[in-house]
């Protein structure tokens, strides 16, 4: 079975602050797909990330960086130089070819970043 | 940019009253999802279709229905709304595979009094 567990149920830092936001994702299957997805206040999901299973590299898209460890079956995402703007729920996500048409999200981690 | 628009924001709807949430996505995308979002239980599926008329059930399908008559357009409909369906509904669409990117809407908040 598929899992995706965020432990991070809510973390606060103070704007400028680095904050690294964990995922660590469970498949038995080697071909599969992790995102990161924000949900501000709005309430809209907004896509940020998607990584196969066979790029380890790390990625980065400005402040935000992803760090990828097959070893630790972990997808971690980092903000460097939060801001206020940053404050949202993060969901990270799975998914699985032949799994079905099912993603199964992780239960978010609320950051809030405080001026 | 791929585009997911939901019909209502925020709708407030009576016990017992038939409720149609409309999704439209304009993309060309074959597949497409009703999602609802509630405090503690995060995001559960409620059906999804990967084609014009194909519908499948998701996780929590009790009380719901749904139509897609066209490929751009996805309802949700919940026949008899009661209280316990008074939710965030979140409708998002995917190109083709499974793996690929969901798109989300804006989200529907929905209350049932």
């Amino acid at each position: 079975a598929q899992k995706v567990t965020q432990a991070q149920t809510e973390i606060s830092v103070v704007e400028k602050e680095d904050v690294t936001l964990d995922c660590v994702y469970e498949t038995r299957d080697t071909t599969y797909y992790l995102f990161w997805y924000k949900q501000p206040p709005s309430g809209e999901l907004v896509f940020l990330i998607r990584r196969n299973s066979f790029d380890e590299q790390n990625e980065i898209s400005g402040r935000y960086s992803w760090n990828f460890q097959k070893s630790t079956s972990s997808f971690n995402f980092t903000i460097t130089a939060s801001q206020v703007v940053d404050s949202a729920v993060y969901f990270c996500a799975l998914s699985v070819k032949n799994y079905g048409q099912n993603f199964v999200f992780g239960p978010g981690t609320r950051l809030s970043v405080l001026p | 940019d791929v585009k997911v628009t939901q019909s209502s924001r925020y709708l407030v709807k009576r016990t017992g009253e038939k409720v149609f949430l409309e999704c439209v996505q304009d993309m060309d995308h074959e597949n497409m999802f009703w999602y609802r979002q509630d405090p503690g239980l995060g995001l559960r599926l409620i059906y999804f279709s990967y084609d014009v008329k194909m519908k499948e059930k998701g996780d929590i399908p009790e009380g719901y229905s749904v139509s897609r008559e066209k490929k751009e357009r996805f309802s949700l409909i919940l026949e008899s709304a009661s209280t316990n369906q008074t939710s965030m509904y979140l409708c998002a669409s995917s190109f083709e595979d499974n793996t690929d990117t969901q798109y989300f809407g804006p989200g529907t908040r929905l209350t049932v009094l």
